[in-house]
């Protein structure tokens, strides 16, 4: 069964730290590696794609995938409070659907 | 109203009965999901469709039927509702199985007494 695994939480940083959520996965098979953002009550949305070995940033955001360790983590640089909220990692095994972790709740300390 | 919308919002029924949820969406994405979202285990697959007509079984169909016969709709009956269906169901659709965007819909939080 393939797993995709993160810490729930919940993650307590500063304001202007930088947060770090990761996630392993169970097949070494996996190709394609995302990152949600669900804020309480409302749906996921979409806020980082990787596909290759190192770092892929964009704005604060840093995704870093590690395919041998079968790790991917996301990094946040300079959190504000609108940050805090649930992070969910998902994979995708080849062309199959995605499969997602419990995710983690980050909440941003002011 | 553009994008992907779900009906209803919150729902309560009663052990035994026949619910239906509503999942609509404007961008004629092919491929359409449903997910269940518990404490404890994340979001689960429910039921996809690849386009009208064509679905498969997720991670967790058991007590679920679906039914596509128009690209923009996909809704979702339990058929007895258990206890155990008390959940947040999420619609999401994308373009293609491979897509990295799946968008999601706003949820229907369902509970059964």
């Amino acid at each position: 069964q393939k797993e995709v695994e993160q810490n729930s939480g919940p993650l307590s940083v500063p304001e202007g730290a930088i947060a770090s959520l990761n996630c392993t996965y169970s097949d070494r098979g996996s190709q394609s590696f995302f990152w949600y953002r669900q804020y309480s009550g409302k749906s996921p949305e979409l806020i980082m794609s990787i596909y290759s070995n190192g770092d892929k940033e964009d704005g604060r955001f840093t995704a870093q995938l590690n395919k041998a360790s079968q790790y991917v983590s996301l990094l946040i640089r300079d959190s504000q409070p609108s940050d805090s909220a649930t992070y969910l990692c998902a994979v995708r095994f080849g062309n199959e659907k995605l499969t997602f972790g419990t995710g983690t709740r980050l909440t941003i300390i002011p | 109203d553009a994008g992907i919308t779900q009906s209803p919002r919150y729902k309560i029924t009663e052990t035994g009965r026949q619910v239906t949820l509503m999942c609509h969406q404007t961008w004629s994405h092919s491929y359409m999901f449903w997910y269940r979202q518990d404490l404890g285990h994340g979001l689960r697959l429910i039921y996809y469709s690849a386009a009208a007509d064509i679905t498969d079984k997720g991670e967790v169909p058991d007590g679920y039927v679906v039914s596509r016969s128009k690209t923009e709709n996909f809704p979702l009956t339990l058929e007895s509702a258990t206890r155990s269906q008390t959940s947040v169901y999420f619609c999401a659709s994308s373009e293609s199985p491979t897509s990295a965007e799946q968008y999601f819909g706003p949820g229907t939080r369902l509970t059964v007494t």
